[in-house]
């Protein structure tokens, strides 16, 4: 079965530091989407990409978020100024008739 | 705006019952619904995908049903093993082409 591919799998940073979560979604799909869940809590949606561009974000993805797709293959889900609260778990999902999630980046801010 | 309420919250059962999670949602106009398993701190694992024209789908002791026109669908899970125990989440999209999860089921079976 295709793969969504996440790295890395844990991510410990400071707060006020900077991190890039990296993803490879499955190479013929055309949406693209990051979700969050914070522990204990439900998968949130933050934003979906689509003809590399944002289609859609959440009141959540705030201009400390970014996402980009650099090359062909990777896309990325920058935070700037990490924040205690943004500690969570982060999923990258892509789509093509069904979604596929990768495994998750667990974001610790200390 | 689309809302996915899944009930129960939480279930202990005895290992060998047959058990239902129910999911529910508020605009019936999905073209799929998909039912995910997710073990403590881990990922998301794919389960089943209902498409809007189907009405169920079958992968080995697990079994979901959709019903569009009520909002609702349903993952049973035959023979419970303790290796089930995990949470079971529904997702549908939404209009706005996002997957809007329910906050899931935590099952756990009793050895």
């Amino acid at each position: 079965e295709p793969e969504v591919t996440q790295t890395p799998s844990h991510q410990v940073t400071q707060m006020g530091q900077e991190v890039i979560l990296r993803c490879v979604p499955i190479s013929n799909h055309l949406y693209f989407y990051w979700y969050r869940q914070i522990l204990g809590q439900k998968v949130e949606f933050l934003v979906s990409f689509y003809n590399n561009e944002i289609s859609e974000k959440s009141e959540i993805f705030d201009d400390q978020f970014s996402v980009e797709r650099p090359d062909g293959s990777n896309f990325t889900l920058k935070i700037r100024s990490t924040k205690l609260e943004d500690s969570a778990m982060y999923f990258c999902a892509s789509r093509g008739n069904r979604a596929f999630f990768g495994q998750g980046t667990r974001l610790t801010v200390v | 705006k689309q809302e996915v309420t899944q009930i129960p919250a939480a279930l202990s059962v005895p290992e060998g019952e047959n058990l239902v999670l129910n999911c529910s949602f508020t605009d019936s106009a999905i073209y799929n619904l998909q039912w995910f398993r997710q073990d403590p701190g881990k990922g998301l694992t794919s389960l089943l995908l209902i498409q809007s024209s189907q009405r169920e789908q079958t992968s080995g002791r697990l079994n979901a049903s959709l019903d569009k026109s009520s909002g609702r669908s349903t993952l049973y899970i035959a023979a419970s093993q303790p290796g089930d125990s995990a949470t079971y989440l529904c997702a549908v999209p939404g209009r706005d082409d996002k997957i809007i999860f329910g906050k899931g089921t935590r099952l756990h079976i009793l050895p």
